[in-house]
């Protein structure tokens, strides 16, 4: 089955401490990217990748990290969690060179106290 | 900047009303746009639409895009509760050459707000 992976899908931390969240996808698309889901602010892009070693930022990118070692694998790592980046994340795939939608995982909820 | 509005933000209706739903957007080097349909989690995808005038349907939706006018709506005819979701727009524009990116541009997406549809019984 086509999908997108992400893990974990909730985790409360304390700020400052170290994670990182994983993404998947079985897809072989060549883009990836991540969001971040806040109320009243709607879905706003944080990194994308649009091939192996090839990422760029996206709208909120402060705080954040990403590597793409792997065509299906795009990690997304807050080395210095902070309360305000407590949010829901999506990680999303699509093959862009022919212009087809984004294929969104199942978010992860992340709360850092 | 690019820009994307949605409206109405909210709306409550009965089954078998029939809602119409707004996306306004500015962008540059508009490429597509689409729809998504958000229940409890993951966005799922509804439509994408290329060309003016050319209405996409499925089932009870359809969707139209006017290029010139720089909008689209999302109708959904005899609603029904399964129907209550966030429904978001997102159009797609090419990006700006990254410089590591061996000259490829690739499409963005920028997400509306959304629109909190609610169908009663």
């Amino acid at each position: 089955e086509a999908q997108v992976t992400q893990n974990p899908r909730y985790l409360i931390t304390v700020t400052g401490k170290k994670l990182t969240v994983t993404c998947s996808q079985n897809m072989n698309h060549e883009y990836m990217s991540w969001y971040r889901q806040d109320p009243g602010l709607g879905l706003r892009q944080i990194y994308y990748s649009m091939n192996v070693e090839v990422t760029d930022k996206g709208d909120v990118p402060e705080g954040y990290k990403v590597s793409r070692k792997e065509k299906r694998n795009f990690p997304l790592i807050l080395e210095s969690p902070s309360p305000n980046q407590t949010s829901l994340y999506f990680c999303a795939s699509s093959n862009e060179l022919r212009g087809q939608p984004q294929h969104f995982g199942d978010g992860t909820r992340l709360s850092i106290l | 900047e690019d820009k994307v509005v949605q409206s109405p933000l909210s709306l409550v209706v009965h089954e078998g009303d029939t809602v119409t739903l707004n996306c306004s957007y500015e962008v540059t080097n508009f490429r597509s746009l689409l729809w998504y349909k958000q229940e409890k989690k993951a966005p799922t995808f509804l439509f994408m639409l290329t060309s003016s005038g050319i209405e996409k349907k499925s089932g009870r939706l359809s969707s139209i895009l006017d290029k010139k006018e720089l909008f689209s709506i999302l109708n959904i005819t005899a609603t029904q509760t399964g129907d209550s979701a966030v429904y978001l727009c997102a159009p797609r524009f090419r990006t700006a050459t990254p410089t590591n990116a061996g000259g490829t541009s690739y499409g963005k997406l920028t997400f509306g707000q959304g629109t909190i549809l609610t169908v009663h019984p």
